[in-house]
């Protein structure tokens, strides 16, 4: 069974450019998640997409923002990027029908902003 | 308020010794789930352990074993006969409310350096 996959692995962007990172979660998973990964702020959540609406969010600017098509995929958009959206973006995959349930991450995508 | 606590920052062991990694955890809710989860050098999250908040009891499972105690709100995680592969950083992670689904909350995790 593929795991989750997420593109591209690395990335580097100039401020004020907007990015977006794809996720494709494993087959038969609805829900996708996305976190940012920062040495000074660890592993927050951005936002959970599940059947293509956003069922969650976390406190993070509007630039951030995400959707999920009807195969489960998810995309995630950064607008206007600061030096600060630089980070390990992570999406996490799952049933999304009950939290008993494990989330398997993809490897993330690397987003340098310069 | 950081809602998962992981106080150790690194943990330095030589192959072969335990490691212990504490976990802290606040909630309201009566029912939540806590989670372990690996994250090696490569970037991804490795889930490790799962535990709901309704059954305490303790179990191992190969070499890793947990010791939740809610009177406490501890997690905590151990590597028995800890292995130079086991290096990487460990997440604890907590998962609460009715309408957070998909949406953990991690400590700020505990680098485990084993050397051989």
């Amino acid at each position: 069974k593929a795991g989750v996959t997420q593109t591209p692995r690395y990335l580097i962007k100039t401020r004020g450019q907007q990015v977006t990172l794809s996720c494709s979660p494993i087959s038969g998973h609805r829900s996708v998640s996305w976190y940012q990964q920062t040495p000074g702020q660890g592993l927050q959540f951005l936002f959970e997409y599940f059947s293509e609406t956003q069922r969650n969010k976390g406190n993070f600017p509007g630039r951030f923002s995400g959707r999920q098509f009807s195969n489960s995929r998810s995309e995630m958009n950064v607008s206007t990027l600061e030096l600060g959206d630089s980070a390990l973006y992570l999406c996490a995959s799952s049933t999304g029908v009950s939290r008993a349930y494990q989330a398997f991450f993809g490897q993330g995508t690397r987003l340098t902003v310069v | 308020a950081q809602k998962v606590t992981q106080a150790q920052t690194e943990i330095s062991v030589v192959e072969k010794e335990d490691v212990t990694l504490d976990c802290v955890y606040e909630t309201r809710d009566t029912t939540y789930y806590l989670f372990w989860y690996k994250q090696p050098p490569s970037g991804e999250l490795v889930f490790l352990i799962r535990r709901n908040s309704f059954d305490e009891q303790n179990e191992i499972s190969g070499r890793y074993s947990w010791n939740f105690q809610k009177s406490t709100s501890s997690f905590n995680f151990t590597i028995t006969a800890s292995q130079v592969v086991d290096s990487a950083v460990y997440f604890c992670a907590l998962s609460e409310g009715t309408d957070s689904w998909g949406k953990f909350q991690f400590g700020a995790g505990t680098q485990v350096v084993v050397t051989p």
